[in-house]
Order: C-alpha cells, then structure tokens, then sequence
C-alpha cells in the first residue's frame, strides 16, 4: 500500500488555459474526495465519487471544472480556462466504505496550482 | 449548516510542555465523527486523532487526546510532552453519518514548538 499519491505536485499555468490533476487512491478504497485547500484555509469539499459514480459537487465546482473517475480507480481533475482564483492547493483523499471500513479519510500529497 | 471554528490561527509552545488547541462546531445530527488531522509544511495530512459522538469517553492516542463535549459542541486537542516534530497545521474536521461523508474543516491552528 502506497498511499494516495497525485500527479503533478505543482503546476504553473497561464490564465485561461487548461490544466488537469490526476490522483491514485489506495487500491482498495472505493470512495474519492476531492477537495480545495486556499491560502490560510481548511481543505473545501468540491466532489466525490463511489466507485464511477460521481454522487455529489459542490457549488464552488463550477462548470469549469470537471472530475471523473472512469473505471472506478484513478480520478482526474479539470479546469477549463483557468482564472487567477483558481490558484489553490487541491486534495485528493480516499476511504473504504463497507464492512470493516473505518470513517477515516487518506489524503494525497497535493497538487499545487499558480494561475498567472 | 454545519460548520467548524478554530479561533486560535496560531500557537507556539515550548518543547516538553503541553498545549491546547480548540474547536468548536455546529450540527443538528445527533450521530458524527470528529477528527484532528496534521498537516506539516508541505506535507500532506494525516490523521492525528478520531472521536465518535455516541462515544462519551475522551479518545486518546498516545501524547495526544481530546476534550470532547458534545452538549457545548467543543472538541479540543491536548499535545502533551511536545516534540519540534509537532510543529504544523492543525485542522478540526466533522463528517455527520446521514449524508456524504464528506469532512467540514476548520481554518486551521499553526502550532510552533519551540526547542
């Protein structure tokens, strides 16, 4: 087990362009999070998905942005046309919901992104 | 709504010596988790500490335990004995049990240890 890991650690982009952020959770674990951490902030939920199913978005996932998890592993993460207030650290994490599961929550290291 | 609120942004403390921080938070649920994560300078969160509500005895975790209250709605951090590896962010969470599951943070209390 290697943890929650994700792909790039930074990204420096241009505004208005696109960037996407992928994330590995850990083999077994079925639920996703991602989530948004702003300067001097707590992490914000922004979606999530059981398995494939992307269940729930919050109203900062504007239409934008855009996440999926395809065969139920891996996630990616899209931003479209990227706007200076973008720039946050995003956040992956990811649990096992079902027998013997715990509430806990695995975090990934985090993908920074600087608008400019 | 549920919320959390952690009104120290930040703290220092002297190595060896024993610090508090606080939470507070607001739900209607009867049935939650409440968590302490660390998060270190630029590294990524682990979980320090975890508190189920119908539980009334305080959780503990070796140098680390709560203060739970459900009825005032507090949930504080106790570090004792603190080392210079203790120093990080510090972030109260709160998932209720009828709904996503989902964490709510708070804004995070920077904890210095001091040698």
């Amino acid at each position: 087990d290697t943890g929650v890991s994700q792909d790039p650690r930074h990204k420096i982009t241009k505004r208005g362009q696109n960037v996407t952020f992928r994330c590995d959770p850990i083999s077994e674990h079925n639920r996703l999070y991602w989530y948004r951490q702003t300067l001097g902030q707590g992490p914000e939920f922004l979606t999530y998905f059981q398995n494939e199913a992307q269940l729930e978005k919050s109203r900062l996932l504007s239409d934008r942005f855009s996440a999926e998890r395809p065969k139920g592993s891996f996630s990616t993460l899209e931003i479209q046309r990227t706007e200076q207030g973008d720039s946050a650290m995003y956040l992956c994490a990811s649990r096992f919901v079902g027998s013997g599961g715990t509430n806990e929550q695995f975090f990934g290291p985090g993908t920074r992104l600087t608008v400019l | 709504a549920q919320t959390v609120t952690q009104s120290q942004p930040e703290m220092s403390v002297q190595e060896a010596e024993t610090v508090t921080l606080s939470c507070t938070y607001d739900t209607s649920e009867s049935n939650y988790y409440l968590f302490w994560y660390k998060q270190p300078p630029s590294r990524q969160m682990i979980l320090v500490i975890r508190q189920e509500a119908y539980k009334q005895q305080n959780a503990t975790e070796n140098r680390f335990s709560v203060n739970f209250q459900k009825a005032a709605k507090s949930f504080s951090l106790k570090i004792s004995d603190s080392q210079l590896g203790d120093t990080a962010m510090y972030f109260c969470a709160f998932i209720d049990t009828s709904g996503t599951y989902k964490y709510i943070f708070g804004t995070g209390t920077r904890l210095k240890v001091l040698a």
